[in-house]
């Protein structure tokens, strides 16, 4: 079982470039969730979804977007990549009906704008 | 959600016992706590849920006295490879927004 995969592991970007990070998950969570986590910083939600079909707004949303088509996928775009969003890019995914909000992480997405 | 607070750091020892505490002074009624352990480069890891008294697993405890104020992750005999970084959440059992604190750096020395 693969669980939560997340592409690609690492990628140096121009700033102004458009990007799109990939999250799949092949345990039918009705959840998704985007977050970035800065050099020893927390992690900080970008935009999570409840389930396909619907997305929402995390602490940090600005900059970026995401879609929901189906159950599987939740792919991030960065529209116009900045410097600033340089970080470490982690996708996660939770049943969140009627359970324990037990979420399971990919191994992150390490992203240099420059 | 409710905001938690953890201290920023802890250091231990192989083979003592490392309790953790978290505040959460305004959890509602049907807020749960959960744990994450995160190793550098990777991303975090359920640890333990509960919502009142004690929970025991395999990996630790979580202690929450009565008015659920506070929260005690209890890691038995840690070794080395407890090294990490443990993250308090408190939310709905079901929420689906996961909002992540500070968390607290464990340092294991041997």
């Amino acid at each position: 079982i693969a669980g939560i995969t997340q592409a690609p592991t690492s990628q140096i970007l121009a700033a102004g470039r458009r990007m799109t990070l990939r999250c799949t998950q092949d345990m039918r969570h009705n959840a998704m969730y985007w977050y970035r986590q800065d050099l020893g910083l927390g992690l900080r939600l970008i935009h999570y979804s409840n389930t396909a079909g619907t997305t929402g707004k995390g602490e940090v949303p600005d900059g970026y977007s995401v879609s929901r088509a189906n159950t599987d996928d939740f792919p991030l775009t960065l529209a116009s990549a900045v410097p600033s969003q340089t970080s470490v890019y982690f996708c996660a995914s939770s049943e969140s009906q009627g359970k324990g909000t037990e979420a399971f992480f990919g191994q992150g997405t390490r992203l240099t704008v420059v | 959600l409710a905001k938690t607070t953890q201290p920023i750091s802890m250091d231990s020892y192989e083979g003592q016992e490392v309790n953790i505490t978290c505040s959460h002074n305004n959890i509602a009624t049907n807020d749960y706590i959960t744990w994450y352990q995160q190793f550098p480069s990777q991303g975090p890891r359920f640890i333990i849920q509960g919502y009142k008294t004690k929970v025991t697993n395999e990996v630790a405890s979580l202690f929450i006295p009565a008015d659920r104020k506070s929260s005690t992750l209890s890691l038995p005999r840690v070794s080395l490879s407890d090294t990490a970084v443990y993250y308090c959440l408190v939310g709905l059992y079901n929420t689906d927004k996961l909002i992540f604190g500070t968390g607290t750096r464990l340092q294991v020395f041997p």
